[in-house]
């Protein structure tokens, strides 16, 4: 079966860059996806990452991906307040491509 | 120009009662899913609807019925409504099932069972 497990809280200073990661368990695994839930809102997309690529980058996001460990992470450089908020990882897998998400990650930005 | 919208926002019904929440979408998507995002914000999968065909069924109690009228729709609903109900439900869509298309997510209904 799928499980995608997360570290459930981070902290850091603005300015600092904050790492997110992930594991998950299913080898079929096709896309893997990174989702922010603001408080009050729905999850918003923020990258994605097809599961023969190691790496990619978007603007202060970066994706790393070890397909070996089954590891994903999220690395926000220069992290500012506005980045505060749960961080879901989810990957598409198995026959019907369910998406299955992780436990999410809430990333506190202190001033 | 709302891409994923759900009604009501907010849901505060007795325990017993019936219900059902609304979800449209206007992307032209193929493929649309409920999920429930409990207190602790884990987040289950519950349907999914491709082109008014149900394609993902999760072991969900029989009391919870989606409906999708056409594939722009896929509705909820919720009978004999339980405390353990509470929750915030998602609708998302997204083009098809298959392909790496994402999901997009509408804004929640926030659902409170006295």
């Amino acid at each position: 079966g799928e499980d995608v497990e997360q570290s459930l809280f981070l902290s850091v200073r603005e300015g600092d860059s904050s790492v997110i990661n992930c594991t998950y368990t299913d080898s079929s695994s096709t896309y893997l996806y990174w989702y922010k839930q603001e408080p009050g809102a729905g999850l918003q997309l923020l990258t994605y990452i097809f599961s023969n690529m190691d790496m990619k980058q978007d603007q202060r996001l970066t994706v790393l991906l070890n397909k070996k460990d089954k590891h994903l992470s999220l690395r926000i450089a220069d992290t500012q307040t506005g980045d505060s908020a749960i961080y879901f990882c989810a990957e598409k897998a198995g026959g019907y491509q369910k998406v299955t998400f992780g436990t999410g990650t809430k990333l506190q930005v202190i001033p | 120009d709302t891409a994923v919208s759900q009604t009501p926002k907010y849901l505060v019904t007795q325990m017993g009662n019936d219900k059902s929440i609304k979800c449209e979408q206007n992307l032209g998507h193929d493929t649309m899913y409920w999920y429930k995002q409990d207190s602790k914000k884990f987040l289950k999968i519950m349907f999914s609807y491709n082109n008014k065909e149900l394609i993902i069924n999760e072991t969900v109690p029989n009391r919870f019925s989606p409906k999708s009228p056409d594939k722009a729709h896929l509705n909820l609903h919720i009978n004999s409504l339980e405390l353990g109900d509470s929750a915030v439900y998602f609708c998302a869509s997204s083009q098809d099932s298959g392909s790496n298309q994402p999901q997009h997510f509408g804004d929640g209904t926030r659902l409170s069972i006295l």
